[in-house]
């Protein structure tokens, strides 16, 4: 299988605050990570690459230090929202790459769906 | 030009009819091609992935890949009004997948 969990599945919190969200591969290892932004009637948008062991790749206009994310396991890998505001409500899902899965698949997980009042 | 490029419809089909739902990508460096449905609500779930020019049949599912033309897409045969959602056509583009922005497809029964 391929199972990709999150956690937690919904969150709302107060402006200013921060907010953990944590993706785990749990029946295979996953070097890589991947987290994506999806806004209503919206595409899924990449923000970052995270790699076991190492810094996240950012995609451009995506601020390090407002998500951070950290990736230190083979099947964990967290996200931060720092200090949030309600322009960054919107629904996070993860995705997880197989060990040597030559094809690239990525398998994701069920999403958060952050509201910041 | 976006990277990857999907018709966001709504694509209407009677139930038993044949969906098809089409994808062009402009990189012509791109290795491996990806079919997720998702549900509203829900996060992305993989249908099927390709990478070799031709066709790939997954029960009710055919991938078409034409490389010289840039164009991918699927087929689902005998579509049921539970194959109602959005489709999200991907490329592998140096390690990530780039994503179109989805068709929704509505099975009437």
């Amino acid at each position: 299988g391929a199972v990709v969990s999150q956690h937690p599945s919904r969150v709302i919190c107060k402006s200013g605050t921060s907010v953990k969200i944590e993706c785990r591969s749990l029946d295979f290892q996953a070097t890589t990570m991947f987290w994506y932004r999806q806004f209503p009637k919206q595409s899924l948008m990449l923000m970052a690459t995270s790699n076991e062991g190492s810094k996240a790749t950012y995609e451009q206009g995506v601020e390090k230090d407002k998500f951070l994310i950290n990736h230190a396991s083979l099947t964990l890998s967290t996200l931060t929202v720092t200090s949030a505001h309600p322009e960054d409500s919107s629904f996070y899902i993860c995705s997880a790459r197989k060990l040597a899965s030559g094809e690239g698949t990525q398998y994701f997980g069920p999403g958060t769906r952050l509201l910041v009042l | 030009q976006k990277e990857v490029e999907q018709n966001s419809g709504p694509l209407s089909v009677p139930e038993g009819a044949i969906a098809s739902l089409n994808c062009t990508y402009s990189d012509r460096g791109s290795q491996s091609f990806f079919w997720y449905r998702q549900y509203s609500g829900k996060s992305p779930e993989l249908i099927m992935f390709i990478y070799s020019n031709g066709d790939k049949e997954d029960g009710r599912f055919t991938a078409q890949l034409n490389k010289a033309s840039q164009y991918v897409s699927l087929l689902i045969r005998d579509s049921q009004p539970s194959d109602s959602a959005t489709y999200l056509c991907a490329v592998l583009q140096g390690g990530k997948l780039i994503f179109g922005q989805g068709t929704e497809l509505s099975v009437k029964p």
